[in-house]
């Protein structure tokens, strides 16, 4: 078991360019969360998948905004036109739903720098 | 109005102290209450997961929710340097948004030696 993993950690971007982030759950957890975590405040949730379907989108995920989880195993995250409030943490989870237990366990997160 | 309130504090105590952090919610829907503890530019890592109303103890960590006043709260017992951290409460309902976890702001614990 090696942990949720992002990529990339950090990424610097100019305003108006596209972005894509990717990650890995920790191996047959079923489900799979995105969230963003801005300066000072907790996370909060943008969506989540459960093994390929996506369950649930937050009214804070525009139109911009794209999640995939195509096999069930890693996901991607893309932005579109990023703005210079896109600029934050994104936090993948993931969790083993419906095996017991179902507690979230974070990533390290991808850092997002909109210039 | 925030769902979930947290005090962002910050919060510094010297080594030793007993740490009280706590969260209100607005929200009787949420039925699941977590603490996550989040180094600085790194993921938040659990630290507690509770249902029940009451007290629930693991080492020097405590987590008592009364769900009567829509009331959480982490206690840490002979707090060390290395607690140094934000701390985040969670939850979530029960049923279909399962999962789906709404955080408070965090409050930022220093401890000194």
């Amino acid at each position: 078991d090696t942990g949720v993993s992002q990529d990339p950690r950090h990424k610097i971007t100019k305003r108006g360019q596209n972005v894509t982030f990717r990650c890995d759950p920790i191996s047959e957890h079923n489900r799979l969360y995105w969230y963003r975590q801005t300066l000072g405040q907790g996370p909060e949730f943008l969506t989540y998948f459960q093994n390929e379907a996506q369950l649930e989108k937050s009214r804070l995920l525009s139109d911009r905004f794209s999640a995939e989880r195509p096999k069930g195993s890693f996901s991607t995250l893309e932005i579109q036109r990023t703005e210079q409030g896109d600029s934050a943490m994104y936090l993948c989870a993931s969790s083993p739903y419906g095996q017991g237990r179902d507690t979230q366990y974070f990533g390290p997160g991808t850092r997002l720098t909109v210039l | 109005q925030k769902e979930v309130e947290q005090d962002p504090g910050p919060l510094s105590v010297p080594e030793g102290a007993i740490v009280s952090l706590n969260c209100t919610y607005s929200n009787s829907a949420f039925q699941y209450f977590m603490w996550y503890r989040q180094y600085s530019r790194k993921g938040p890592e659990l630290l507690m997961y509770t249902y029940s109303s009451g007290n629930k103890e693991d080492g020097r960590f405590t987590a008592q929710v009364d769900k009567s006043s829509k009331y959480i709260s982490l206690f840490i017992r002979d707090s060390q340097p290395s607690d140094s951290a934000t701390y985040l409460c969670a939850m979530t309902p029960m049923g279909t948004s399962y999962g789906k976890l709404t955080f408070g702001q965090g409050t930022i614990l220093t401890v000194h030696p």
